[in-house]
């Protein structure tokens, strides 16, 4: 059974940097695994950040960045706002036209 | 534009059965990957099936045996025929479709609708 790990949860300060990773609970996160992101707050629809590891979707801020980092997708926010409050999700393509999500992190700004 | 609306959702016994729907605007059903995702009260996402553009069918094994996927191009609607419910299907059923092409990602998303398994 795949795990996808996330941080439960995270805070940053206005204007500060924070980044979020996703891993795997066996084995290293690559491209091939074309980790997404999404921001979802609450009571909505996520919306798409990045894809294919590092590409932003249409209309996302260039504050928001996806790389791999060491073992792991990571998703960073660089000069946090207070409207990025939200919970967060990575997903991995496991191949197979299987997807698995992360748990989730909740990202407070204060 | 690109469009996504779910229906079909609402309470029901366990056991009972359930059609939702998703209908698309903006581009065709048959054109990429199209997927559902669940989420149960205040938990993380969860995918549950996906269909492909060329027809190919998956499902999470959570749901397989019980829920079936389709897609009718007539009416540029995805569906989910789930089955046997269970208290733990209880969650918001979101429409996915797929992102840029060759991403694996869900570029679009519905509003979701509400399933409620209970007696």
């Amino acid at each position: 059974q795949t795990v996808v790990t996330q941080e439960p949860s995270f805070s940053v300060s206005p204007g500060g940097t924070v980044t979020l990773t996703c891993g795997l609970s066996s084995g290293s996160v690559s491209t091939s695994y074309y980790p997404s992101w999404y921001q979802q707050a609450p009571g909505q629809a996520p919306r798409t950040l990045i894809y294919s590891t590092n590409t932003r979707s249409s209309g996302v801020p260039d504050r928001f960045s996806g790389s791999i980092l060491g073992n792991k997708a990571a998703l960073t926010i660089t000069g946090a706002q207070a409207d990025d409050e939200s919970d967060y999700y990575c997903v991995l393509y496991m191949g197979s036209g299987i997807w698995v999500f992360g748990g989730g992190t909740k990202l407070t700004v204060l | 534009e690109v469009q996504l609306v779910e229906t079909g959702g609402g309470l029901i016994q366990p056991g009972g059965s359930l059609r939702l729907s998703c209908a698309g605007s903006g581009f065709t059903v048959s054109s990429t990957h199209m997927s559902w995702v669940r989420q149960a009260p205040g938990k993380g996402l969860e995918w549950v099936s996906v269909i492909f553009g060329g027809g190919s069918i998956y499902y999470a094994d959570s749901v397989k045996g019980r829920f079936t996927i389709s897609r009718d191009t007539s009416r540029n609607t995805l569906s989910l025929q789930m089955n046997t419910l269970r208290a733990e299907d209880t969650a918001v059923y979101y429409c996915a479709r797929g992102g840029a092409s060759g991403s694996y990602s869900f570029g679009y998303w519905g509003q979701g609708t509400l399933v409620t398994v209970s007696s």
